[in-house]
């Protein structure tokens, strides 16, 4: 069966800190992915999904940046962090096709000091 | 482009009283529908879709939700709701081609004794 890995779980960094939060996938091969924020009482803001290996599609400008350096890898990104970056991250995996479901990891909650 | 809208942001139902969420679409040709459910803290986790077929679907958790066309609707529903059941949950429409879902913006539900 298919799983997904984001880590970590937590993390606390202060501003103008780099960042790079990691998602993986096993049990399947070449998905689509995702990454999402929640603001807090906010919903789902897409960032960035790509498709395949080195094909990143940016839903919002911003401080941060996407990269696929494997076919189940993602990572998200910045060089210097803002307190607006403050959130929840969701990395997420579906089979090829908009009409298939998304499959959500666990989330990193990132506080901004 | 496909949109959602959840026009509810809260609902408090009581424990062993039925459920309705609401969901409404926006998309030219046929739609691909999902319902997500979100705790506190965790990832989206799946709790049905409709692709087509049997207007009715069944998912997980005791949830069912029905496609209407005529009112571009997919209202979620459960006939008793448990105190587990609070969570927040997220409506989502899919296209053809490669595309990512696109989801609304959720509704929170609070279950009470």
């Amino acid at each position: 069966s298919q799983t997904i890995h984001q880590w970590p779980a937590t993390l606390v960094q202060p501003v103008g800190s780099p960042l790079s939060l990691e998602c993986t996938v096993e049990g399947t091969s070449n998905p689509n992915l995702y990454w999402y924020r929640q603001a807090a009482g906010r919903g789902l803001q897409l960032l960035f999904y790509s498709v395949g290996i080195g094909q990143i599609s940016s839903e919002v400008p911003q401080n941060l940046s996407a990269s696929r350096p494997q076919d189940r890898q993602f990572i998200l990104s910045s060089k210097k962090l803002l307190l607006s970056d403050s959130g929840f991250y969701l990395c997420a995996w579906s089979v090829l096709g908009g009409n298939q479901p998304q499959h959500f990891g666990d989330g990193t909650r990132l506080s901004i000091l | 482009a496909q949109s959602v809208t959840q026009p509810d942001i809260h609902i408090t139902v009581s424990e062993g009283a039925s459920l309705e969420l609401r969901c409404n679409y926006s998309y030219g040709a046929t739609p691909y529908l999902f319902w997500y459910v979100q705790s506190p803290g965790q990832g989206l986790q799946l709790l049905l879709k409709y692709f087509s077929g049997d207007t009715l679907v069944q998912g997980i958790k005791g949830f069912e939700a029905e496609f209407k066309r005529s009112q571009s609707s997919f209202n979620l529903r459960k006939p008793s709701v448990h105190w587990s059941d609070a969570a927040e949950y997220f409506c989502a429409v899919g296209a053809s081609g490669n595309t990512p879902l696109v989801f609304g913006k959720g509704t929170r539900l609070s279950v009470i004794a």
